[in-house]
């Protein structure tokens, strides 16, 4: 069985500042990885994923994640908050072998000019 | 930039009523989804389909719950008979592969059902 953990239900940053969305995963086999933000009333869109190789991925909106093996963790960052960054966001994953994407509960980040 | 469409945007039911979600995927898709989220939270797998059959379904998804692909566009989501815990936004995606990591999905707007 695949899983995800979101340990965090909220997240506040200053804008400008750094940040980062913690997840972590349980999969059977070598995972997929992804984030995906939703805005409100919207659904899901892409920002980022990893499949293999270079293990800081660079997505949309200027965010990037960094897979890391041992510690089962594909934290999201961002150099510099903006206000418009403030969303809902998810970690999701795949197991090779399946065709279903697992969500997080998600993690509602908030950035305050 | 294609999109997933999904229609109605809001439905309001009685508790036992039938009702039909929709949804026309990106064409060049080949695989299709449904999620729900309930409360703006946590999504929810519900099933997966493929070359017109199901190919994954979770536990939430029992015999009042449906799908079908009739006419090569429109994927629709049936549940025959709703209760109040149906209520939620649903969510149709689509996915060009499962290899290579081409499994990323594209999420439609959704649809919110209210069961009353």
């Amino acid at each position: 069985a695949q899983s995800v953990a979101q340990p965090e239900d909220q997240v506040n940053v200053a804008e400008g500042n750094p940040l980062t969305v913690k997840c972590t995963y349980s999969v059977s086999g070598n995972p997929y990885l992804f984030w995906y933000v939703q805005y409100p009333n919207r659904g899901l869109q892409f920002l980022l994923k990893y499949i293999t190789g270079d293990n800081l991925v660079k997505g949309s909106y200027g965010f990037e994640a960094e897979f890391n093996k041992s510690q089962t963790s594909f934290h999201l960052k961002k150099p510099s908050a903006l206000v418009s960054d403030s969303a809902l966001y998810f970690c999701a994953v795949k197991d090779t072998n399946a065709g279903k994407s697992t969500f997080g509960d998600g993690t509602t980040l908030t950035v305050k000019p | 930039e294609p999109e997933v469409t999904q229609t109605p945007s809001h439905q309001v039911t009685q508790m036992g009523q039938e009702v039909i979600l929709r949804c026309v995927p990106i064409s060049n898709h080949l695989y299709f989804y449904w999620y729900r989220q309930i409360l703006g939270q946590k999504v929810e797998f519900l099933v997966s389909f493929y070359n017109n059959e199901i190919s994954e379904k979770s536990e939430i998804f029992d015999d009042q719950f449906s799908v079908e692909r009739p006419d090569g566009s429109n994927f629709t989501l049936k549940i025959r008979s709703t209760k109040l815990e149906d209520s939620a936004m649903y969510f149709c995606a689509g996915a060009r592969g499962i290899l290579s990591g081409a499994n990323v999905l594209t999420f439609g707007a959704g649809s919110r059902l209210t069961v009353l």
